[in-house]
């Protein structure tokens, strides 16, 4: 079974709107770490933002906040205020606290309307 | 420098070559990976070296030889590679391969072509 899900190849947002991006995890650890990327064309991952899972609030970074909710195994990233050089592929990736591992999704391409 | 480098950012060799990938970090971290990103597919894990030491080898063939001389720098080392092996290759590092400190950091990657 797949660790992580991302069922949405590719989204689209009009330029200052707000986009989720989904993304639900199959694990059967009690702790671990959910994060997201950013991957511009350049190629780069760049590191977004991290949620615990025995973290009680919401990640905040900025822009970025990670909808968590626990119970459905999801991890869903929110952008608010999208910018044209929010565009990219976002990933989304788990690491569970059991062994060296680090599963990532397929990925979802991000597009910014201007 | 900051950050995560690797060099050479594009490489483009034949099958009977020998290559070599660098990755250099400069953030203290003491755990570092080697990942192919091939299109459409999640990303792969290869190789883990934590402290030096090699941790993980996820089923990688023999043609990658990873080397981790000292926590800063990870070679990947390439011969008789296949055209499915071209592939985007990324370099990560963190600061420890536990949960909180696990967030992974990466460079820009190595484009490789595989003719």
């Amino acid at each position: 079974a797949q660790k992580i899900t991302q069922t949405q190849p590719g989204m689209f947002v009009q330029e200052k709107e707000a986009v989720t991006l989904d993304c639900t995890y199959d694990t059967s650890d009690q702790s671990y770490g959910l994060f997201w990327y950013k991957q511009p064309s350049s190629g780069e991952m760049i590191f977004l933002i991290y949620q615990g899972s025995y973290d009680e609030q919401n990640a905040t970074e900025g822009r970025y906040s990670l909808n968590f909710q626990k119970a459905r195994k999801s991890a869903n990233l929110v952008i608010s205020a999208s910018q044209l050089g929010d565009s990219a592929m976002y990933f989304c990736a788990m690491r569970e606290v059991t062994g060296n591992q680090f599963y990532f999704g397929t990925g979802t391409s991000l597009t910014v309307i201007p | 420098e900051t950050g995560v480098t690797q060099t050479p950012r594009h490489l483009v060799m034949g099958m009977t070559n020998k290559k070599s990938l660098k990755c250099e970090q400069h953030l203290g971290h003491n755990a570092m990976y080697w990942y192919k990103q091939s299109a459409k597919k999640p990303l792969e894990l290869m190789f883990v070296y934590n402290f030096k030491e090699q941790t993980e080898n996820n089923s990688v063939p023999s043609r990658f030889s990873p080397e981790c001389p000292n926590s800063s720098h990870l070679f990947l080392h390439l011969h008789t590679l296949q055209p499915e092996d071209s592939a985007l290759y990324l370099c990560a590092s963190s600061q420890g391969p536990g949960l909180a400190t696990g967030t992974q950091y990466f460079g820009p990657g190595t484009r490789l072509l595989v003719l």
